[in-house]
């Protein structure tokens, strides 16, 4: 049974980097058929989809345009894990974060309410 | 970006009466593979999105077969037979097909 486990910090101060966590169980980051997702949800923005890393031989990633100059998604197969890391956050980067699993969508992590203020 | 549009924004519904929601996609949805990949979730407060149809018609395991999906193109329809109370939540669509991966609006279903 494949689950997500999302940690970091709920409290970002503004210009700083917003940094989770997302603990893999039941499938590996390395995998040759999966890819793994970072989303938010937000009031102002909806459920936004922000980025993916995934490995076919080597590894790829792929973001959206909105968060692009500030985004990273980092894999960690040492710890069965990838990250994501957000720079330069403003308030409007305040949302519930989460990380999933491709395929059919159907493994999602629990979610982490960041709230970004001073 | 694929933009895909829900309606109603809100449903109020008995129980045991059916209810539908619409998602109409910008762009075909259908892949160069010849799949549609066009998801439903249902959300409720303080959890995850939960997957309930997978390929626009698959329904997820474990999910009631009041709940069925269907569509084409760029007009897709998520149908619930008979409402219940614990099918309250916010329904959203989703397609994977097109880079971004987008999501409707959301659509609010209450109980009457």
């Amino acid at each position: 049974q494949v689950q997500l486990q999302q940690s970091g910090p709920g409290l970002v101060k503004p210009s700083q980097t917003l940094s989770l966590t997302c603990a893999i169980s039941g499938d590996s980051v390395s995998s040759n058929s999966a890819a793994w997702y970072w989303m938010r949800k937000s009031p102002s923005r909806g459920l936004e989809w922000l980025g993916r890393t995934y490995y076919r031989s080597k590894w790829f990633n792929d973001y959206a345009v909105s968060v692009k100059s500030r985004i990273t998604i980092n894999p960690d197969t040492s710890n069965n894990q990838f990250s994501l890391h957000l720079n330069s956050v403003t308030p409007e980067d305040t949302a519930v974060y989460y990380c999933a699993r491709d395929g059919i969508f159907d493994i999602w992590g629990q979610g982490t309410m960041v709230t970004v203020s001073s | 970006d694929v933009v895909l549009t829900q309606t109603p924004l809100s449903l109020s519904v008995a129980p045991g009466q059916p209810a539908s929601i619409s998602c109409k996609s910008s762009e075909s949805l259908l892949h160069s593979n010849g799949l549609a990949y066009l998801y439903w979730f249902l959300q409720k407060p303080g959890q995850p999105p939960q997957l309930l149809i997978h390929g626009v018609s698959g329904r997820e395991s474990g999910v009631p077969d009041r709940f069925s999906g269907s569509g084409s193109g760029t007009d897709f329809t998520l149908r619930i037979s008979r409402v219940e109370a614990d099918d309250v939540g916010v329904y959203y669509c989703m397609q994977n097909s097109h880079l971004p991966l987008t999501f409707g609006g959301g659509t609010k279903v209450e109980i009457k």
